[in-house]
């Protein structure tokens, strides 16, 4: 039961385009979303966060995007940069509970 | 200003043997979580703290494995009896509870069981 979805294991764009990595859930409890990136070897990183009461989130160039009636959530980054080449996951939680539920993970490959 | 540290970063054990595995959160943080990641998938939760009070297990997290808090500070994780199942890489994160839900996550600790 995989109640995060990212359907794409990969997405590969050019330096200075936009990156979109999308996510779905199907838990109407999921309240706040997250977006980690994740090195081999390393542990996730925290990028940006939404709650379910807004529908969009900015943080210099990574933007979150929350449409609560589709169960669908999307993570933009412009301009990409190699150095965002990494796994990106999406990940949910609910008010009635702490733990995150992580999606599958999406590999970016920025090239130059 | 310290991330959160695990130690150690690698274990390599035999198959029978018994590890345990260190976390040390942010420390104004009072919840304290542990996921586990295999390849090609998202980290899993295993257990959570708040404070020194263990609040929720996964049922991934069979009768052998063991975390603890003591005093609300560090945490152990304690496998026993390593099957090669159990290889994998176990990720330690923590928040500030209340309203920070947001959680931050250590290097982790990659366990290969022979």
């Amino acid at each position: 039961d995989q109640q995060v979805k990212q359907n794409s294991p990969s997405l590969s764009v050019q330096e200075g385009r936009i990156s979109i990595l999308n996510c779905d859930y199907t838990n109407s409890m999921f309240d706040y979303f997250l977006w980690y990136k994740k090195y081999p070897a390393e542990g996730p990183t925290f990028l940006i966060s939404i709650s379910s009461i807004k529908d969009k989130n900015e943080d210099g160039r990574f933007t979150v995007f929350l449409n609560k009636s589709a169960k669908h959530l999307s993570l933009h980054i412009v301009p990409s940069q190699p150095g965002d080449s990494a796994v990106y996951f999406c990940a949910a939680s609910g008010s009635g509970f702490q733990k995150l539920v992580f999606g599958t993970g999406t590999r970016l490959l920025v090239s130059p | 200003d310290t991330g959160v540290s695990q130690n150690p970063r690698h274990k390599i054990t035999k198959r029978g043997q018994n590890v345990t595995f260190r976390c040390d959160p942010i420390s104004e943080h009072n919840r304290l979580y542990w996921y586990r990641q295999t390849l090609g998938q998202g980290p899993e939760f295993l257990t959570y703290f708040q404070n020194e009070a263990q609040l929720e297990k996964s049922r991934l997290l069979s009768d052998r494995f063991s975390a603890e808090r003591p005093k609300g500070s560090f945490s152990t994780l304690e496998i026993q009896r390593t099957e090669q199942g159990d290889s994998a890489m176990y990720l330690c994160a923590s928040s500030l509870g209340g309203g920070g839900r947001t959680q931050y996550f250590g290097p982790g600790t990659r366990l290969l069981v022979l």
